[in-house]
């Protein structure tokens, strides 16, 4: 099993500020790496596949990067709606998340 | 736009077997090489893969699980199913159906789009 390690648990932040994620494998994935996004009461959605393409109608504010171990998602400047879980997802064998970050407002 | 919606019993006692459906509408389930599959999520907790089924036919299950489950597909009806056998209260989470799909790639899936998720209890 691919063991992902989120980083940090919580991240305290305002409206407009710039979030950075982690994702950490414990082996390598390559490139084969997810984000999601998961608002309170809902369902997951994709953000980012393997590691660094934004899925449809993603706004371009979401940019995910790395490969081999280390991930960021990066989310430039934080809308309301982004104060949410984040979760990364391997795929380079069969599929595990990371425990999520979940972004808060300060 | 694909859409997916769980549905099945919301209560299920200790040792029965859970079954949920999934039903996809804005396109069909035997189009295309993706995969068809459960995703979970204990309550407060964090998302656990179950397994999914390749439009081929092939099933692949998370090994942690993989001798309790079973996903099916009935095209006829455009829909897939779970069945989870010798549930205990540690089965007891939100169950998300979803497609799979590995791009122009080889190998494993993301996950695009899900169902709402409906919530499944364990319980006598």
């Amino acid at each position: 099993e691919i063991v992902l390690t989120q980083s940090p648990a919580t991240l305290s932040l305002s409206p407009g500020e710039r979030a950075t994620l982690s994702c950490r494998a414990s082996q390598s994935v390559s490139s084969s790496l997810a984000w999601y996004r998961q608002k309170p009461g809902q369902a997951p959605r994709l953000l980012i596949y393997d590691a660094s393409n934004r899925a449809t109608g993603i706004p371009a504010r979401f940019s995910g990067s790395g490969s081999g171990t280390d991930f960021t998602l990066t989310i430039s400047s934080l809308e309301p709606e982004d104060f949410a879980v984040y979760y990364c997802q391997q795929r380079s064998n069969w599929p595990t998340f990371g425990q999520g970050t979940k972004v808060e407002i300060k | 736009q694909l859409q997916l919606q769980e549905s099945g019993p919301g209560l299920v006692k200790p040792s029965a077997t859970l079954s949920l459906t999934c039903t996809v509408s804005g396109g069909s389930i035997s189009s295309g090489t993706y995969y068809w599959g459960w995703i979970r999520q204990p309550p407060g907790k964090g998302l656990e893969w179950i397994g999914s089924m390749y439009y081929s036919g092939s099933t692949y299950n998370n090994p942690s699980l993989k001798s309790r489950v079973t996903i099916s597909l009935d095209t006829s009806k455009n829909q897939f199913s779970l069945k989870m056998t010798s549930v205990t209260a540690a089965d007891t989470a939100v169950y998300y159906c979803a497609r799979g799909t590995t791009g122009y790639s080889n190998g494993w899936p993301w996950f695009d789009p899900w169902g709402q998720g409906t919530l499944v209890t364990v319980s006598s």
